[in-house]
């Protein structure tokens, strides 16, 4: 089965810990990014990468951090820093970050409490 | 600045109406527009491009660059049309895709 693969679906945590979630792509696609989606507010880049073992902050990167040591994964941190937490996180892929179609996971709920 | 606006939180037109979802960028070169749609419990995917000039699922946009517009259009809604729709523009300094805060469209029997 190709595409995107996020895990866990649902991911619960307690303030001040750190939660890494997972993204896994087997479409051969360089570029990588991951997306925080709240209501009523769209989605928010926050991290990006083009390519193995390089990555970009996006709009809201503060709380969070990445890794990219393997052109299928890119697993997001998010870290106590990160303010508000509690959020839906989508990651998406494209063959280049110029490339005119991203390819969506279905995404993590993450709840802090 | 950079920036992908879309106005109504919410849109609800009866089956066979037509819709429009409205989109509105700012942009200082020359945009490259898209629409996003996710329907319940699947994931988001690409509806369209401007560049491309298709029509999807009977859905048509139009890059309007005088009126920096480029609203998403379907003569006759269909229930199966309900969904969020996310207008987005190619901008950043890397080419990343910005996206506007999304337009819930529901299209009632």
């Amino acid at each position: 089965d190709g595409g995107i693969t996020q895990s866990p679906k649902y991911l619960f945590r307690k303030e001040g810990q750190n939660v890494t979630l997972s993204c896994e792509q087997n479409l051969n696609h360089d570029a990588m990014y991951w997306y925080r989606q709240d209501p009523g507010q769209g989605l928010r880049l926050i991290y990006y990468s083009q390519i193995v073992n390089d990555f970009q902050k996006g709009d809201i990167a503060e709380g969070y951090s990445v890794s990219r040591e393997k052109k299928e994964s890119f697993p997001l941190t998010v870290t106590s820093a990160q303010k508000n937490p509690t959020a839906f996180y989508l990651c998406a892929s494209s063959i280049g970050t110029y490339s005119y179609e991203q390819y969506f996971g279905p995404g993590t709920r993450l709840t802090v409490t | 600045a950079q920036r992908v606006t879309q106005p109504e939180k919410l849109l609800s037109v009866f089956k066979g109406a037509p819709v429009e979802l409205k989109c509105n960028y700012s942009y200082s070169g020359s945009p490259e527009l898209f629409w996003y749609v996710q329907y319940s419990r699947q994931r988001l995917q690409l509806l369209l491009r401007h560049i491309s000039r298709e029509s999807i699922k009977g859905f048509t946009a139009d890059l309007n660059k005088g009126e920096t517009s480029f609203h998403l259009k379907k003569p006759f809604a269909q229930e199966e049309d309900s969904a969020m729709y996310y207008c987005a523009l190619r901008g950043g300094s890397q080419g990343n895709l910005i996206f506007g805060k999304g337009t819930k469209l529901s299209v009632k029997p």
